[in-house]
C-alpha cells in the first residue's frame, strides 16, 4: 500500500535555528514528490517538485532534497513568518496525490 | 498571478440536503481535482477530471458525489445527500498537463462545509 509519513508532527524553533523536516514514502513507482505549505484555514501553497533521487531545489530559506525513500525540507535560519504546516505529497501513478499528515512548524521570535 | 478560486468560502447545510461547491480552475489548466481535509486529518484525494469526464476517483467518492464542468470556467462538486461525516474543508486543484504526466497541482483556498 502506498504510504507517506512525515516527521516530526510538530516542531518549535527559535528564530534563526535551522532544522529539517522529513517525508518518507513507500510507493510503487514515484512520479514526483511535492512540498506544500499550508496556513490555517487555507489551501496548500506549492513550494517544490522533486522527480528523481539526488535532486535538490531551493527557495529563499527552504531547500528540498530527495532520496529513493525519503525527502527532507531543510529550513535555514527560519523567521516567524515561516510558521505553517508543511505538507509532503507523492504522485505514484495516474494523477492522484497522496499526502502526509504534515509537520506543524512554529518559529518563535 | 493566476489562481484557483472557490465559492463559497463556508457552507452550512442540514443533513440530507444537497450542496454544490464551486471552483474556477486556472484558465489554461486541463486537469481538475477535488480533495477534502477533515479537521486535523490529512488531505485526501476525491476525484480527478479531464476532458469532461472523471479520470480517477477514490473510494471516498461514492454515488453521493458527482462532478461537472458546466461551462468553460467552472468546475463543481455536488454532494447529493449530505451526512455529518461530510463536514470538512474541500479543496479544488488544477494542473496544466494530462494523463500520466507528473505535474504540479495548484490548490484553491477551500470551502469549509459544515453539516448539521
Amino acid at each position: 500500500e502506498d504510504q507517506v509519513t512525515q516527521s516530526p508532527e510538530a516542531l518549535r524553533l527559535q528564530e534563526g535555528e535551522s532544522s529539517s523536516l522529513n517525508c518518507s514514502y513507500t510507493v510503487s513507482g514515484l512520479r514526483g514528490l511535492f512540498w506544500y505549505r499550508q496556513d490555517p484555514g487555507k489551501g496548500p501553497e506549492f513550494l517544490f517538485t522533486l522527480y528523481s533521487a539526488g535532486e535538490e531545489k531551493e527557495k529563499e530559506r527552504l531547500k528540498a532534497t530527495l532520496t529513493k525513500k525519503e525527502s527532507f525540507l531543510h529550513i535555514t535560519a527560519p523567521k516567524p513568518e515561516d510558521s505553517a504546516t508543511y505538507l509532503c505529497a507523492v504522485q505514484a501513478y495516474g494523477n492522484q496525490f497522496y499526502f502526509g499528515t504534515g509537520t506543524s512548524l512554529t518559529v518563535i521570535p | 498571478e493566476p489562481e484557483v478560486t472557490q465559492t463559497p468560502s463556508h457552507q452550512v447545510t442540514q443533513m440530507g440536503q444537497e450542496v454544490i461547491l464551486r471552483c474556477v480552475p486556472i484558465s489554461n489548466h486541463l486537469y481538475f481535482y477535488w480533495y477534502r481535509q477533515i479537521l486535523g486529518q490529512k488531505v485526501e484525494f476525491l476525484v480527478s477530471f479531464y476532458n469532461n469526464e472523471i479520470s480517477e476517483k477514490s473510494e471516498i467518492f461514492d454515488d453521493q458525489f458527482s462532478v461537472e464542468r458546466p461551462d468553460g470556467s467552472n468546475f463543481t462538486l455536488k454532494i447529493r445527500s449530505t451526512k455529518l461525516e461530510d463536514s470538512a474543508m474541500y479543496f479544488c486543484a488544477s494542473s496544466v498537463t494530462g494523463t500520466g504526466v507528473t505535474d504540479t497541482q495548484y490548490f484553491g483556498p477551500g470551502t469549509r462545509l459544515t453539516v448539521l
